[in-house]
C-alpha cells in the first residue's frame, strides 16, 4: 500500500529559483494538507484542502501557493525560495467524514534553499 | 486560541525504564488529543488518540489519559525498548475543522 508519496524527498534550491512539491494519496481521503517541520518548532500548517476544488491557508502561507489538482493530487509551490523557507515538507491526507482525526503523513521532503 | 505545550527534549532513558512526557493543551472547546511518533527519516504516524474527557488511548504499551480538569494528555509507557527511540508529538483537533494542532515534539532516546 503506497498510502501518501511526496516527490522529490531531497531538493536544493538557490533563493529566487521556483520548485513545485508533489503529493498523491491512494487511499481516497477527502481532505490533504501541507505543514512544515522545523527545529524546535513541531509542524506548521502551511495549507490545506477540505476537499476537491477547495484550499484554505493554514498558519504560515506566506510564500507558498498550492493547486488541488485532483481528489488524489495536492501539489506545494514555491515561486520564488528564500532560505527561511529551508526545512522538511510533510504532506497529509485525512478522510474528514469519518472525523476520527487521524492523518496519514509521507515521507517528507528536505528542502535547502542556499 | 488553541494550542498544545510539550515537555522540552531531549529524553533520554536507558532500556526497561519508565517514560512519561508531559503534554498540557488550551482549546476553546473540547477537542479530541493525539499522540504522533516519528521515527528517524520517516513520516508521522498515530500512535495514540482519545476523543474525550477520561478517555485513555493505548497502543504498543503506551497510554495517555485524556485530563480535561487540568488539560492534560501526558505520554507513558512502563518499560520503553531502544525500538521506542524517536520524535512524539502531542496534538489535539476539532472535528469540524479537520486539522491538527501540534506540539513543538519531544525526542526520545533510549540506550541498550
Amino acid at each position: 500500500n503506497a498510502g501518501v508519496t511526496q516527490t522529490p524527498k531531497f531538493q536544493v534550491l538557490k533563493t529566487g529559483q521556483s520548485m513545485t512539491l508533489q503529493c498523491a494519496q491512494d487511499m481516497n481521503h477527502n481532505s490533504m494538507y501541507w505543514y512544515r517541520q522545523d527545529p524546535g518548532m513541531g509542524l506548521r500548517l502551511i495549507y490545506y484542502s477540505a476537499s476537491e476544488g477547495t484550499t484554505d491557508k493554514g498558519e504560515v502561507p506566506n510564500g507558498y501557493n498550492v493547486s488541488r489538482l485532483n481528489k488524489r493530487e495536492f501539489s506545494l509551490r514555491l515561486e520564488s525560495a528564500a532560505p527561511s523557507q529551508t526545512s522538511v515538507y510533510f504532506c497529509a491526507s485525512e478522510d474528514f467524514h469519518t472525523n476520527t482525526g487521524e492523518l496519514f503523513f509521507g515521507e517528507g521532503s528536505r528542502l535547502t534553499v542556499l | 486560541g488553541n494550542s498544545v505545550t510539550q515537555m522540552e527534549g531531549p529524553v533520554t532513558l536507558s532500556e526497561e525504564a519508565f517514560l512519561t512526557i508531559n503534554c498540557t493543551y488550551t482549546a476553546t472547546g473540547y477537542p479530541s488529543l493525539f499522540w504522533y511518533v516519528q521515527y528517524p527519516g520517516e513520516g508521522l504516524q498515530l500512535l495514540l488518540k482519545a476523543t474525550k474527557a477520561d478517555d485513555k488511548g493505548s497502543n504498543k504499551g503506551f497510554e495517555a489519559t485524556y485530563r480535561k480538569e487540568t488539560t492534560s494528555f501526558h505520554l507513558e509507557k512502563g518499560s520503553v525498548q531502544v525500538s521506542d527511540s524517536a520524535v512524539y508529538f502531542c496534538a489535539l483537533s476539532f472535528s469540524t475543522l479537520g486539522r491538527l494542532y501540534f506540539g513543538r515534539g519531544t525526542q526520545l532516546t533510549v540506550w541498550p
